[in-house]
């Protein structure tokens, strides 16, 4: 596609429930990343995938979260048990690794309401 | 490791006013400084960038930043706010210009007044 989208553009849920959310992200694009922007917080990085090699999952805040990128393309963002403290707006971004133009390309966000 | 200060979660001018957003950032090798900016209800994008060379650098939309390594700031400028200036900025620091993995600061809103 012409840019990075995001599914859902707005979820609510009740605490305790599981999310999906998906990113996908700009056609060629080697290089995916996921935010969180919270209130206050700015922008909080949660996890990385290059290619065919490990994720960097260094920013995932417990182990309720989880993230996986099938095919090397479309991308979910997957929060188990969900608590109000995930309300937050995540960001997914998509670059050309190897370019050398260190430009993110970001996707509008998918805003997250835990009840 | 890498962190970035943005002093003034909100800032106000007039328009036509000088714009000067706030970035400091502490890093332990040279780093790369990008500045993006989020218009309300969209992604962030890329207003400018500094990787080597030159450290005033030039972005769109008028905007300027100065990287200054003996201050550890990489300050952002427009000479004269426009109406459509209005959004979030933010300030960002990487080490590992391959990777492209960013640390953001938490933004600063800035509203312009008519």
């Amino acid at each position: 596609g012409a840019g990075v989208s995001q599914s859902p553009s707005n979820k609510v849920t009740e605490k305790g429930k599981d999310v999906e959310l998906r990113c996908d992200p700009i056609s060629g694009h080697t290089a995916l990343y996921w935010y969180r922007q919270s209130l206050g917080q700015g922008l909080e990085f949660l996890i990385y995938f290059q290619g065919n090699s490990a994720p960097d999952k260094s920013g995932l805040p417990s182990d309720r979260f989880s993230a996986e990128r099938t095919g090397g393309s479309v991308s979910t963002l997957t929060i188990q048990r969900t608590q109000q403290e995930d309300s937050a707006v995540y960001l997914c971004a998509s670059s050309l690794r190897g370019m050398n133009t260190g430009e993110l390309f970001f996707g509008e966000g998918s805003r997250l309401t835990v009840l | 490791a890498q962190s970035v200060t943005q002093l003034g979660s909100h800032v106000s001018v007039s328009e036509g006013a000088l714009v000067l957003l706030r970035c400091n950032y502490s890093s332990s090798v040279p780093p790369y400084l990008f500045w993006y900016v989020q218009y309300p209800n969209q992604g962030l994008q890329l207003l400018l960038k500094y990787t080597t060379g030159a450290t005033l650098v030039k972005g769109i939309n008028g905007f300027e930043a100065e990287f200054k390594k003996s201050e550890t700031s990489f300050h952002l400028t427009k000479p004269s706010a426009h109406m459509s200036d209005a959004a979030e900025y933010f300030c960002a620091v990487s080490e590992d210009f391959g990777n492209e993995k960013l640390t953001f600061g938490t933004g600063t809103r800035l509203t312009i007044i008519p």
